[in-house]
């Protein structure tokens, strides 16, 4: 069964630093993975989607890297501003049992402050 | 539309009571999902849709929910005989693949 873990649960820093937010799974036999942004109150907002054949990918501030056979993301956001405040979420689509069905970790509440 | 709709938006329901939550999802993606997130938790997996079918039920949690979906469009998830420990957000996404999936804003469900 595959299980995917977010390091740190929550951070907090002032504006204007790089940050790295950690994703880790079990099961390397994945299709893709996802990192999703969610505002309080809202659903998910797709940021970006790696191919398990990809290394990584960018946009704007954004930079994720996937290292499938480590089983691990790093979602990489540059120079935070208070608007990036908000909970990530990093998923996995599964090769096996239901292709289709993406596993999601806990999260990272991240705040940015001014 | 453009984006997933889901409604209501706030469903408070009597415990015992049958609930219909509805979701349309973006025109042509013909993937569609079905998760749960309860407060503090992580998203939970209920149920896929390919099409009409549903090749992967595995998350339903009791053989109180179920979900249909017709005409490649439109899926209901129904509760029936809600308990308090139903009480969530559940939160619907569609997708064309490769493209990811688009989230709807959810529905929170309150059982009291």
């Amino acid at each position: 069964k595959q299980e995917v873990t977010q390091i740190p649960a929550a951070l907090s820093v002032p504006e204007g630093e790089n940050l790295v937010l950690n994703c880790s799974f079990t099961d390397s036999a994945i299709y893709n993975l996802q990192w999703f942004r969610q505002d309080p109150g809202k659903g998910l907002t797709s940021l970006l989607l790696i191919q398990s054949s990809q290394r990584e990918q960018t946009s704007g501030r954004l930079n994720a890297s996937l290292d499938k056979s480590s089983g691990r993301s790093t979602l990489y956001i540059a120079a935070s501003q208070p608007g990036d405040s908000a909970t990530y979420l990093c998923a996995v689509e599964g090769v096996t049992g239901g292709g289709n069905k993406l596993t999601f970790g806990t999260g990272t509440q991240l705040k940015v402050e001014l | 539309g453009a984006g997933v709709s889901q409604s209501p938006s706030n469903k408070v329901t009597e415990k015992g009571k049958d609930v219909e939550l509805r979701c349309d999802p973006i025109s042509g993606h013909t993937a569609l999902y079905w998760y749960r997130q309860s407060l503090g938790q992580g998203l939970e997996f209920l149920i896929y849709f390919q099409g009409n079918s549903a090749p992967d039920k595995s998350g339903l949690p009791s053989d109180r929910f179920s979900a249909e979906r017709t005409g490649g469009s439109v899926s209901t998830l129904t509760i029936q005989r809600t308990q308090q420990e139903d009480s969530a957000v559940y939160l619907c996404a569609s997708s064309l693949r490769p493209m990811p999936l688009q989230f709807g804003s959810g529905t929170r469900l309150t059982v009291v």
